[in-house]
């Protein structure tokens, strides 16, 4: 059974970067039938997407977070990165990792990790 | 970027059966997938695709389309089915962004 699991600093300062990482186990990141990503909640609100990687690097990120969003991706490790600069208190949010599908009319979430809170703070 | 409307609150008696519904210009050209999420708990994928259900999920869960609209029916709702339940689909753009909706909190009474 594919897990995805979480792991990083639970409070970060403002202006400073937030850096997760998600370790995929049960599976093969090097797929290539696979993308893998990131999304978010606030507390008590919806979910955003944040962005994905492809095993060789491809990757796409959330217009209104791209200037500040870095998603890497380490086979070796079966490991993905989450990269955020210039945090502020909105992204206080529950941070969670997904494996991506992708086809020609549809795009979607399979497998999700159980999430870790960060909160933005001093 | 594309953007998903959906009904902030819906209820349904207990057997009954709802409807949740999801708007956006993107439905046009890609499917919508939903996803349950409860208190404290992590998304989970219930339909993809349109109207494809994953292995475990009860088949009184299906999904539909139309224009710019997608559904989630629950027919025969249970109480374990109360919960938060999302949209998303591909952006309306060529590339592979992802749009969620706002959530639609569903209570069983």
């Amino acid at each position: 059974q594919l897990q995805l699991q979480e792991s990083g600093p639970g409070l970060v300062k403002p202006s400073e970067t937030l850096s997760l990482t998600c370790t995929v186990s049960g599976g093969s990141i090097s797929s290539s039938s696979y993308y893998w990503g990131w999304i978010r909640q606030p507390p008590g609100k919806g979910l955003e997407w944040i962005g994905s990687i492809y095993y060789s690097g491809i990757t796409y990120y959330n217009p209104s977070l791209k200037s500040r969003v870095t998603i890497s991706v380490d086979t070796s490790k079966s490991q993905f990165s989450l990269n955020l600069s210039s945090v502020t208190a909105a992204d206080t949010a529950v941070y969670h990792c997904a494996r991506h599908q992708y086809d020609l009319w549809s795009g979607y979430c399979d497998y999700w990790g159980q999430g870790t809170l960060v909160t933005a703070s001093s | 970027s594309s953007e998903l409307t959906q009904d902030p609150a819906v209820s349904v008696a207990l057997g009954q059966t709802v409807r949740i519904t999801c708007q956006g210009d993107s439905l046009r050209s890609y499917y919508a997938s939903w996803y349950q999420q409860k208190a404290g708990q992590a998304p989970v994928l219930v339909i993809y695709a349109k109207n494809n259900r994953p292995s475990g999920i009860p088949d009184r869960f299906s999904g539909s389309s139309s224009g710019n609209t997608a559904s989630l029916t629950i027919t025969g709702a249970q109480a374990e089915d109360e919960a938060d339940y999302y949209c998303n689909s591909r952006d309306s753009s060529d590339n592979l962004y992802l749009v969620f909706g706002g959530g639609t909190k569903l209570t069983v009474l």
